[in-house]
């Protein structure tokens, strides 16, 4: 399967742990952004990546979060000191910049529950 | 911060009618798209259209687009059991060149057989 993957897809934590996720992204994509959905709303925009760098970080997005893409390729989002209001679904995207307007490929999604 | 608002927020129809979701948005935008996302996965594109057009088919899928009125709708045609899902529309800014998604809070569509 060559589409967006993301591990894990469910992570139970307790609250003031720190949690990382993975997004692996459709292999020639150059954009990777991370978005937040909650329970009965749309997915929230937190960040996104061209290449390595990280050119837009959601203004609503706490300290605590960092995400990083090292290489171009995969990218990592972490929470630290995780809070109950943190609990949501981490969707990964994915798009090309060639051509244009540009669809974005949505992974499963990380399920995070902060007991 | 959510900018689309999406009507209905539910729709429950029978199989073989059409299901009509629309959606409204506050800024200028490059394009619009529309997502379907079933329980508890991740979001499939459907249909992308641009700020200059007006009106886009898919299959079963039709979309309108009215920037004057800032709103979208998008009608599904013929429906079936399987496209029961969230319908989500999303749009990119007109001042932005991130391809960053604002998305709307969704229509629920069950279709029943």
């Amino acid at each position: 399967d060559t589409g967006v993957s993301q591990n894990p897809r469910h992570k139970i934590t307790k609250r003031g742990q720190n949690v990382t996720f993975r997004c692996d992204p459709i292999s020639e994509h150059n954009r990777l952004y991370w978005y937040r959905q909650t329970l009965g709303q749309g997915p929230e925009f937190l960040t996104y990546f061209q290449n390595e760098a990280q050119l837009e970080k959601s203004r609503l997005l706490s300290d605590r979060f960092s995400a990083e893409r090292p290489k171009g390729s995969f990218s990592t989002l972490e929470i630290q000191r995780t809070e109950q209001g943190d609990s949501a679904m981490y969707l990964c995207a994915s798009s090309s910049l060639a051509g244009g307007p540009y669809e974005q490929f949505f992974g499963p999604g990380t399920r995070l529950t902060v007991l | 911060s959510q900018q689309g608002e999406e009507d209905p927020q539910a729709l429950s129809i029978q199989e073989g009618e059409n299901a009509t979701m629309n959606c409204s948005y506050k800024t200028s935008i490059n394009n619009l798209q529309w997502y379907r996302q079933n329980s508890g996965r991740g979001l499939v594109h459907l249909i992308l259209i641009r700020s200059n057009e007006r009106e886009k088919h898919s299959g079963r899928l039709r979309v309108t687009l009215d920037t004057s009125k800032k709103s979208s709708s998008l009608l599904i045609t013929a429906s079936r059991a399987a496209d029961t899902a969230s319908y989500f529309c999303a749009t990119e800014a007109g001042s932005s060149n991130t391809g960053k998604l604002i998305f709307g809070q969704g229509t629920t569509l069950q279709v029943k057989p």
